[in-house]
């Protein structure tokens, strides 16, 4: 089936650094996107999303950069703080009206 | 209450026990959905249901049993589980099917003994 992943599995920065967080997706048909985090002891947070007519949106200290020519989803997070420290899941649509697939997540770690 | 809540937060049963989780959306949403979240694992989608109707039943084992009274609430009724299925269950609501922001609640953490 279908399948979203990620690149690295465990991501340790410094703190006031900036974090880049990868993930390739596998369904061409998909055109929505959505970066969660996820705290220990918590469910997944929405963080942002982007859907396939835009390759680019910025939040408060996130931004999200999609390529649909290499199906490449990042989201970077500027000036990396410690409540930063989560897990990080991509999630994509795999095109109109379907449910949505998970990556396996990135663990974010801030050095301090 | 607002936001997506689940009870109990954590549970620990036995393989023969009868137990249910419970997930509550104060969201107005018309869908809702269970996951299975395990260790190394990407999320899992398990059930969903858009206006109280189940419409995907992810191939999981019948010792599941969802069930969705009306559109606020979710239950997933657990029977004869097996220690393969501990895991944190997390229930989520969105505005609809497809593609909708999804909220997520807290989990239950389900360790079966």
């Amino acid at each position: 089936g279908e399948s979203v992943g990620l690149h690295l599995p465990t991501l340790s920065v410094q703190e006031g650094d900036n974090s880049i967080i990868n993930c390739a997706y596998s369904n061409s048909a998909s055109d929505y996107f959505i970066w969660y985090k996820q705290e220990s002891g918590k469910g997944p947070q929405f963080i942002i999303d982007i859907r396939s007519n835009m390759d680019k949106r910025q939040g408060q200290r996130v931004t999200v950069l999609l390529n649909k020519t290499v199906k490449h989803l990042s989201l970077q997070i500027a000036a990396t703080q410690p409540g930063d420290s989560a897990v990080y899941f991509c999630a994509e649509n795999g095109g109109y009206g379907q449910n949505f697939v998970f990556g396996p997540g990135t663990r974010l770690s801030v050095l301090p | 209450e607002t936001g997506v809540t689940q009870t109990p937060r954590h549970l620990v049963m036995g393989m023969t026990n009868k137990k249910s989780l419970k997930c509550e959306q104060h969201l107005g949403h018309n869908a809702m959905y269970w996951y299975k979240q395990s260790a190394k694992k990407p999320l899992e989608l398990m059930f969903v249901y858009s206006l109280e109707e189940r419409v995907e039943n992810n191939s999981v084992p019948s010792r599941f049993s969802p069930e969705c009274p009306n559109s606020s609430h979710l239950f997933l009724h657990l029977h004869t589980l097996q220690p393969e299925d501990s895991a944190l269950y997390l229930c989520a609501s969105s505005s609809g099917t497809g593609s909708y922001e999804q909220y997520f609640g807290p989990g239950t953490r389900l360790t079966v003994t």
